[in-house]
């Protein structure tokens, strides 16, 4: 049971846009930033978006996040193939002396 | 461009002790937080703990009675060592670079990692 929770699939069609949730609570998303990470199949994961909606050097525009509240939302627009993979949430939680928590994952399918 | 690389033993017996080393390059590892996390096959992924470059630790709460992780800045490596494992240790082991800090709230993220390394507890 994972401390974030996350649709355990999702799905859409090339030029789609889909979103992923990602619901938390007080003591994570609600106090602290937002990181997704994507894991293409067999390798490491990358990172994607931190600070809810800041995207690293190299990762397109067609990726986006946003936080409100409890809850935060990973956007990709323009669905290509090469976007079949897992997606996970991530935050810092203030709980006892503070750890990373995840999402139990999202495996993205791209039909 | 900072690269991180994981090695150590890919089998352990049950009841001992899992140690990996993380080898930094392409930078210094006098700087930013060094992170484990680690992904059991075919789930998710758990965050193990990590050093900062000063030696300051923070662990998984569920894991911190048996998680040591340290550093060795001469070296530019950093390490981990899990006691006492069973089969549920049974993963891959991933090392990553994390940057963190406080702004209007507190930011932690990993934005490098390493390919990472299987290890399979049994006997």
């Amino acid at each position: 049971q994972s401390v974030l929770t996350q649709p355990p699939s999702a799905s859409g069609t090339p030029g789609q846009r889909v979103t992923i949730s990602c619901s938390g609570s007080s003591s994570n998303i609600g106090s602290n930033t937002v990181n997704w990470y994507q894991q293409l199949p067999g390798t490491a994961p990358k990172l994607l978006i931190y600070s809810n909606n800041q995207r690293p050097s190299g990762v397109p525009d067609r990726f986006s996040g946003s936080k409100s509240g409890t809850s935060a939302s990973l956007a990709i627009s323009g669905l290509q193939s090469e976007d079949e993979a897992d997606y996970y949430c991530a935050a810092w939680d203030d709980s006892l002396n503070g750890s990373v928590v995840f999402g139990g994952g999202t495996k993205l399918t791209v039909l | 461009q900072v690269q991180l690389q994981e090695s150590g033993p890919g089998l352990v017996k049950p009841s001992e002790t899992l140690s990996l080393t993380c080898t930094v390059s392409g930078g210094s590892i006098s700087s930013y937080y060094w992170s484990w996390i680690r992904q059991p096959p075919g789930k998710g992924l758990e965050w193990i703990g990590y050093i900062y470059y000063s030696g300051s630790t923070n662990y998984n709460p569920s894991l911190k009675s048996r998680v040591t992780i340290s550093v060795d800045t001469s070296k530019n490596q950093f390490s981990l060592k899990l006691s006492s494992v069973t089969a549920a240790d049974t993963a891959v082991y991933y090392c990553a670079r994390a940057d963190a800090g406080l702004s209007s709230s507190y930011y932690y993220y990993m934005d490098v990692w390493g390919k990472g390394t299987t290890v399979t507890v049994s006997s």
